[in-house]
């Protein structure tokens, strides 16, 4: 019954490193959205796509780029990792347009650690 | 935006009703109530939504003031699986075609045996 698969849930990796994240649904959404949580700043945007290849700036777009070359694929990349990109990282899909239907689903998100 | 006011924790004993409380004084006319929640470590869960009037599903029913200035959401009888963070969302103006959804710092349920 998973709608939303984030391929990893762990990962440690090294300053410097170059990250990739990556996210599929399965519902033929056409919105995907990327965000990060972090304790007392709750979930902040950081890129969303509402089409294959667009993409567009969400809060705190800085230090990151996106990827969405398949509609049910859209991957978040870190070119080079920084300590305070250590998060937990979720990916979420929604249908198009602005109506009340229009509800996130999230996947289980990625908790990322950068030594 | 819109935003909105949550108590940061609340108690509940497992079998009774939690109502978690919402204030959202600024919501323009055309803008949604969401409900999600995040047992800890996982992604956030849809709850339930509204407009205006109240709504009702297999896990919450919410309730929404007359002036829509508040809301509250009703877990009808609490289990310890209900132990989540609730968030309270608005959906901001300007949004369409996005989905975007601004999540504050939520209300910290406690089911309690």
């Amino acid at each position: 019954d998973v709608k939303v698969t984030q391929s990893s849930r762990y990962l440690v990796k090294r300053t410097g490193e170059k990250v990739f994240l990556e996210c599929v649904q399965d519902m033929d959404h056409e919105n995907m959205f990327w965000y990060r949580q972090d304790p007392g700043l709750g979930l902040r945007l950081i890129y969303f796509s509402y089409d294959v290849k667009m993409k567009e700036k969400g809060d705190i777009p800085e230090g990151y780029s996106v990827s969405r070359e398949k509609k049910e694929r859209f991957s978040l990349i870190l070119e080079s990792a920084s300590t305070n990109q250590t998060s937990m990282y979720l990916c979420a899909s929604s249908p198009p347009g602005f109506s009340g239907a229009n509800v996130l689903t999230f996947g289980a998100g990625s908790r990322l650690t950068v030594l | 935006d819109a935003k909105t006011t949550q108590p940061p924790s609340m108690d509940c004993a497992e079998g009774r009703a939690a109502n978690l409380p919402c204030n959202h004084s600024t919501i323009s006319g055309n803008e949604y109530v969401y409900w999600y929640r995040q047992i800890h470590s996982q992604g956030p869960q849809y709850i339930i939504h509204g407009l205006k009037n109240n709504e009702t599903n297999e896990m919450a029913s919410l309730i929404i003031t007359e002036d829509r200035k508040s809301s509250t959401l009703i877990l009808p009888h609490a289990t310890l699986r209900d132990t989540a963070v609730y968030y309270c969302i608005v959906r901001p103006p300007g949004s369409s075609n996005t989905g975007k959804l601004i999540f504050g710092q939520g209300t910290t349920l406690q089911v309690k045996p």
